[in-house]
This record gives structure tokens, sequence and C-alpha cells, in this order.
């Protein structure tokens, strides 16, 4: 089991948009602004997408968004494209004691 | 560019041991702070342990701990992970990630090496 829940699969057609939430608790996603997302292809490496809630690495594309709300984040992806079919993970961090990272199950995303 | 490569990977029996590397390149990797984070086949993302840019600072997950070793050589550009006491559980391939100490995130990923513990 998770420590964040994420759901285990979103679709959507192409040139629309999708979120995906990322539910933790008062001890990681709600207390810190340290949300990071991933995208991961078949076979490959993950991506960052995502850090700092809502900050996007030189190179992603501004269809990528992220926010949050109390103990939720959310990646927001619009104007769907082919490319974008991938699973996506949440990442927050847990506190200074250990400096562990709590990860969400993963979602599928499907582009139809 | 950040290059991260991951070798050492291979079939283990259960009780076994086996030290993965992780060469870097492309930075000044004696600068930043290095994780392993793990992914059993068909599953999701699990971080597994995190060291300081000096190796002075070491955690473990509690799935781990006890268990293996992080350590770094800057003069090689080259982190490790000693797998000891293996269990089927182990099973996944394992990454190394470039760790932003201040924002938390893994900004670089290797491509992975796959453990399978198995008799």
């Amino acid at each position: 089991q998770s420590a964040l829940t994420q759901p285990a699969s979103v679709s959507g057609s192409p040139g629309q948009s999708i979120t995906i939430s990322c539910t933790g608790t008062s001890s990681d996603v709600g207390s810190y602004n340290l949300v990071s997302w991933y995208q991961q292809h078949p076979g490959k490496a993950p991506k960052l997408m995502i850090y700092e809630v809502s900050k996007r690495p030189s190179g992603v594309s501004n269809r990528f968004s992220g926010s949050k709300s109390g103990n939720t984040a959310s990646l927001t992806i619009s104007g769907l494209q082919a490319e974008d079919e991938a699973d996506y993970y949440c990442c927050s961090y847990a506190g200074s004691s250990t400096f562990r990272r709590v990860f969400g199950g993963g979602t599928k995303l499907t582009v139809l | 560019q950040v290059q991260l490569v991951e070798s050492g990977g291979g079939l283990v029996k259960p009780g076994g041991s086996l030290r993965l590397s992780c060469a870097a390149s492309g930075f000044t990797f004696s600068d930043y702070y290095m994780s392993w984070i793990r992914q059993a086949p068909g599953k999701g993302l699990e971080w597994v342990s995190y060291i300081s840019s000096s190796g002075s600072t070491i955690y473990y997950a509690d799935s781990v701990k006890g268990r293996f070793t992080i350590s770094r050589d800057n003069a090689k550009n080259s982190l490790y992970l000693q797998m000891n006491s293996l269990r089927a559980e182990d099973t996944a391939v394992y990454y190394c990630a470039r760790d932003q100490v201040v924002t938390h995130e893994f900004d670089y990923w290797g491509q992975g090496t796959l453990v399978t513990v198995s008799s």
C-alpha cells in the first residue's frame, strides 16, 4: 500500500484536459509545499515534470501544471497529446527526521 | 548533460548479496545529494536510501534498514548500494537519482538496473 493515494487510471481524448489527484496526510502533502510529479513511459526511467507543487523544470511543456489544496495535490495536463500517455507518480517530502520521500501508487494515463 | 548509469544488477539467491554502482557525469557530483529508488515489477516507485554530498548524512527506508548500505566515492563520481540479506521482495529495478536537498525532488534519474532475488 502506497503512502500517497492516486487513481489507478485516467483517460482523455486528444486536446482535452485531465487532472490526476494525489492524496496524502497532514504529515506529508499537507505540511510541505514539496510535492513533485514524475512521468514514466513503459520501460523507461521516470522524468521530473513538476516540483515544489507547481514549478516546471526547464524543457517541460507548459501544458503540465500542478496545484495543492490541503492534503491533496493535483497534476493537470491540458491539450492532451498522444505522447502524454504514460504512468504518472506523485511524491512528497515527509519530514526532516528521516528525509523520507513518499510516492503515490501511480496513475496510468490513456489518451483515447 | 547529466548522465547517471547504474550497473551491478542480476540474479541472486535469497539471503545473498549484491553491490550496485551508479556512475555520474555531466555535473559536479560532489555538490549533490543522491538517492536510490526502486520499482518492483509492475509496481510503483519506492524511495530506498539517501546520502548527502559529503556522505556524512545517510537515511534508509524502514524496509531496507540494517540490510542495505549506501555510500559514495566523490573522487570517482560514483554512488553505491550494498545489498545484503536479500529477500524476494527486494526484486526490482533500482534507479539512482540526483536529489535536490532543499526542494526534495529527484531531478535526474539513471536508466535503472534489475535485481532479481530468486532461488
